[in-house]
């Protein structure tokens, strides 16, 4: 079993509508939580970074962390075009400046 | 600021060759990790370096090696390269001290044939 399991989609949605894309994860020692976009042929781009459990939202993009559920979600309200990339979901024990442990990927699609 | 350098940007290898790979941290970064990516999967830990020493490490075999300079730049060696270690090698930075993120480059596409 992977420490962490993420849909890799593809996910096609219109535009405008709200995107959920979730990760479980195994290993109850994980305190930092992040979601990470990469667009092809690029490297990955930090969009949120959270520690524990709880929401933080920022601007269009809400993070929620459930460790009691292992379970941790992204959601993008009105969503644009510009967003049809990769989504990471990522992890780590200590901080994210020690290893980060990545999902598979979520390919997403907003159709215009 | 350029931010997280790599290069070079594509490599075609053989297999049973020798690749060395090369990350510049972002200005102020002291702390470097690399990653592999392989195709449609999220990137794995391979290493991290800071003050010139290896500090962690995954699950990666013995013919991947690095190194950190003294001015934090660092390479990725891997050595009798294998069909399998085709994919986009990333390197990561930041600095111990302050709390932010870590910063990826572009990556390096490797190819092995």
């Amino acid at each position: 079993q992977k420490e962490v399991e993420q849909d890799p989609g593809p996910l096609s949605v219109p535009e405008g509508a709200i995107v959920s894309l979730n990760c479980t994860y195994s290993n109850s020692a994980f305190q930092y939580f992040m979601w990470y976009r990469q667009y092809s042929r690029k490297g990955p781009e930090l969009l949120m970074y959270t520690y524990s459990s709880g929401n933080k939202e920022d601007g269009r993009f809400t993070a929620q962390v459930d460790k009691s559920s292992k379970y941790i979600s992204l959601f993008i309200r009105d969503s644009q075009p510009s967003d049809s990339a990769t989504y990471l979901c990522a992890m780590s024990v200590y901080s994210s400046a020690s290893k980060i442990i990545f999902g598979s990927g979520t390919r997403l699609s907003i159709r215009p | 600021d350029a931010g997280v350098t790599q290069s070079p940007t594509h490599l075609i290898k053989t297999r049973g060759q020798q690749v060395t790979l090369r990350c510049s941290p972002k200005s102020g970064h002291d702390t470097v990790s690399w990653y592999q990516q392989a195709l449609g999967q999220g990137p794995q830990f391979i290493f991290q370096y800071y003050e010139e020493e290896e500090r962690q490490r995954g699950n990666f075999p013995d013919r991947f090696s690095g190194h950190q300079f003294p001015n934090y730049s660092s390479e990725l060696n891997v050595n009798a390269l294998l069909l399998g270690d085709s994919a986009l090698y990333l390197c990561a930075s930041r600095n111990r001290d302050w709390n932010t993120e870590a910063f990826f480059g572009q990556g390096t596409r490797l190819t092995v044939v």
